[in-house]
């Protein structure tokens, strides 16, 4: 149950798009079209961004968008705004069990 | 309007029990899988335990296997989470999460504010 991998850090102006990658392996983000994407705010409620790899809830902005090739899922944010600036996460179905990935802090500058 | 409140957490020294309650209204709890995460101080997302609708399918992360045990009573609409041989490890905030609805299902989508446990001699 080794964590996903994602970068720390991505930061961007507003305006701009950046992308934040989310690699596993074949055992989790490789067979499995379960990803899906975290908004974290530390101390409050996680929030669902992306499911099924680019599938957006309902009330999500599509600035944000989700894919995936191979072992590597990315979330896209395009037009950064300011209030995206928080934490991401990916999560993945294992086997029965779930992933979450490092986490990257998104920093809007 | 979904709403998860978890309470139980606190400080507890090394080698003793905790249990977490997760108080769940604005869906039919009793249809749905629920899910323990939580998040140590600097550390990332790490998911504990899962339990199936009617509680006969569970499954934890090894971290907490042996020593942890998830459960739910459907009448009440609530989740618990007992926590016992505590660790220091075993310091962080707490989440109650909802099997998601549409799609896979394999997702979280919505989560409480959550619990913060600490353990400490």
């Amino acid at each position: 149950q080794s964590a996903l991998t994602q970068p720390a850090s991505v930061s961007g102006s507003p305006g701009q798009s950046i992308t934040i990658s989310c690699t596993g392996t074949s055992s989790d983000v490789g067979t499995y079209n379960y990803i899906s994407w975290y908004q974290y705010y530390p101390g409050k409620a996680p929030k669902l961004m992306i499911y099924d790899v680019s599938n957006r809830p309902s009330g999500v902005s599509n600035r944000f968008s989700g894919s995936k090739s191979g072992n590597t899922a990315s979330l896209t944010i395009s037009g950064l705004q300011a209030e995206d600036e928080a934490d991401y996460y990916c999560s993945s179905y294992t086997s029965s069990t779930r992933v979450f990935g490092t986490g990257t802090k998104v920093t809007v500058l | 309007e979904v709403q998860l409140v978890e309470s139980g957490g606190g400080l507890e020294q090394p080698g003793g029990s905790l249990r977490l309650s997760c108080a769940a209204s604005g869906f039919p709890f009793s249809s749905y899988e629920m899910n323990w995460v939580r998040q140590a101080p600097g550390k990332g997302l790490e998911w504990v335990s899962f339990i199936s609708s009617s509680g006969n399918i569970i499954y934890y992360a090894d971290s907490v296997k042996g020593r942890f045990t998830i459960s739910r009573d459907n009448a009440k609409s609530s989740l618990y989470l007992q926590m016992n041989s505590l660790r220091a490890e075993d310091t962080a905030i707490y989440y109650c999460a909802k099997r998601g609805s549409s799609g896979s299902r394999q997702y979280f989508d919505y989560w409480g504010q959550g619990t913060l446990v600490t353990v400490s001699s």
